[in-house]
This record gives structure tokens, C-alpha cells and sequence, in this order.
């Protein structure tokens, strides 16, 4: 079993739709949970974090964590062409070492 | 501020030669991280640092990776010989270990790798 694990996609949703990204993970000691946007070529970059259950809201973006069913998802309310890009969902435990784990992430495309 | 800076970009690289990519962290950060990302495997960590000491090495996929910290400021991640099975694009990450923005960690434009 991967350590976090994301629907592969890719996910095609119309322009001003909801999109839904979704991520488990296998680590009960993670502690904090992030949502990292990478577009073609280039490095990702922080979209949000959460450390405590239910949701948290950015924006157009809504975090929403789980941990007892250790799930993570990520909903982009208003959907826009310039928010097709590949999300990764990471994890990092805070004690007992301190690396962050990324999924193999999710290519969403926002079609005009 | 100044991010986290990487450097070659880009490197193409005769198969069996050494190469040598150099990172410098943001200023005052304690962690660093070395990831290697190709379309199969996805963004998998290497290895990364604490206080310049190195923490886990596990992801080192074979002894022809190495990765040094000499000081706060900079590392290099070292393969020698290089193989075709090694291009890939490398990012050098650095973060707080503790602190606000939510141990975020923040990531160099990459090091694009080529080996033919």
C-alpha cells in the first residue's frame, strides 16, 4: 500500500463546475496535510494546509480532513481553465522524523 | 526573499559521467529535502536534512546517490556513474521544522536531468 494515495484521473470538469480531489493516507502519526498545485514543467507550489479535522476554506478552495477515515480532499468551487494542473496531496508527520510524503497526484482539467 | 535555489536547470549528461546538483536553501530554514520526480514514479523523497545532519536516507536508490550538507546554506546531491534510468527532474525543498505556515515545505525550480 502506497503511503498516500490519490485518484490517478485525470478529472475533467466544465468551467464554473466544483472540483473534487480526493487522497488517503496510510500514516496515522501524519499530522499536517497539504495541497500542492504543479503545472506542466514547472515545481509545485503550496495551494493550502490543514492540521485539524473538518474543513478549511481558502477562496475558491475547501480543504476537508478526516482522520480517523484518513482521508484528505480538496474541493475548487468555480472552476477555471487556469486551474487545470496536477494536484498533489502530501503528508508530514511532525515527530518521529519530519519528511513529507507526496502522492503520485491528480491531473484536473477545467474545460472552457 | 529569495526562494530556494537550484542550479544547473538543466543538464544533459553522457551515461557514466558524475553529475552534481547544488542547492541552496531559504535562509534560515532547518530542514532540506532532495526529491526526484519522472512521470512513473511520480515525486518520491531521496533523502533530507536537519540542522545539516542527514535523517533518512532510505529513498536513496542506490550507492551511486549521495548527498552532502556541508553547511546551512548549501547541498549537493551527487550520482556518479550516472545512468539513462536517472533522468529525471530533481527538486531541492527546504522548510521550518516547526513554526507557522504550517510546515510547509517550498520547492526549487528543479534540476531537469538528462542522461544519454
Amino acid at each position: 500500500q502506497k503511503e498516500v494515495e490519490q485518484n490517478s484521473g485525470p478529472l475533467s470538469v466544465p468551467e464554473g463546475a466544483i472540483a473534487s480531489l480526493n487522497c488517503t493516507y496510510s500514516d496515522r502519526g501524519s499530522q499536517s496535510f497539504f495541497w500542492y498545485r504543479q503545472y506542466s514543467g514547472k515545481s509545485p507550489e503550496l495551494i493550502m494546509f490543514i492540521y485539524s479535522n473538518g474543513d478549511k476554506e481558502d477562496g475558491r478552495f475547501t480543504a476537508q480532513l478526516n482522520k480517523a477515515s484518513q482521508y484528505v480532499s480538496l474541493l475548487i468551487r468555480d472552476s477555471q481553465p487556469s486551474d487545470s494542473a496536477t494536484y498533489l496531496c502530501a503528508v508530514r508527520r511532525l515527530v518521529m522524523g519530519n519528511d513529507m510524503r507526496f502522492g503520485a497526484g491528480t491531473r484536473l482539467t477545467v474545460k472552457p | 526573499d529569495a526562494g530556494v535555489i537550484q542550479s544547473p536547470r538543466h543538464e544533459v549528461t553522457e551515461m557514466g559521467q558524475e553529475v552534481t546538483l547544488r542547492c541552496k536553501p531559504i535562509s534560515g530554514h532547518d530542514y532540506l529535502f532532495w526529491y526526484r520526480q519522472t512521470m512513473m514514479r511520480g515525486l518520491e523523497l531521496l533523502i533530507y536534512f536537519n540542522n545539516n545532519v542527514p535523517i533518512d536516507d532510505s529513498g536513496m536508490p542506490e550507492d551511486r546517490f549521495s548527498a552532502k550538507m556541508p553547511n546551512a546554506s548549501f547541498s549537493t546531491l551527487k550520482i556518479q556513474p550516472s545512468e539513462p534510468r536517472d533522468s529525471a527532474v530533481y527538486f531541492c525543498a527546504s522548510s521550518l521544522g516547526t513554526g507557522g505556515g504550517g510546515n510547509t515545505i517550498y520547492f526549487g525550480e528543479g534540476s531537469w536531468l538528462t542522461v544519454v
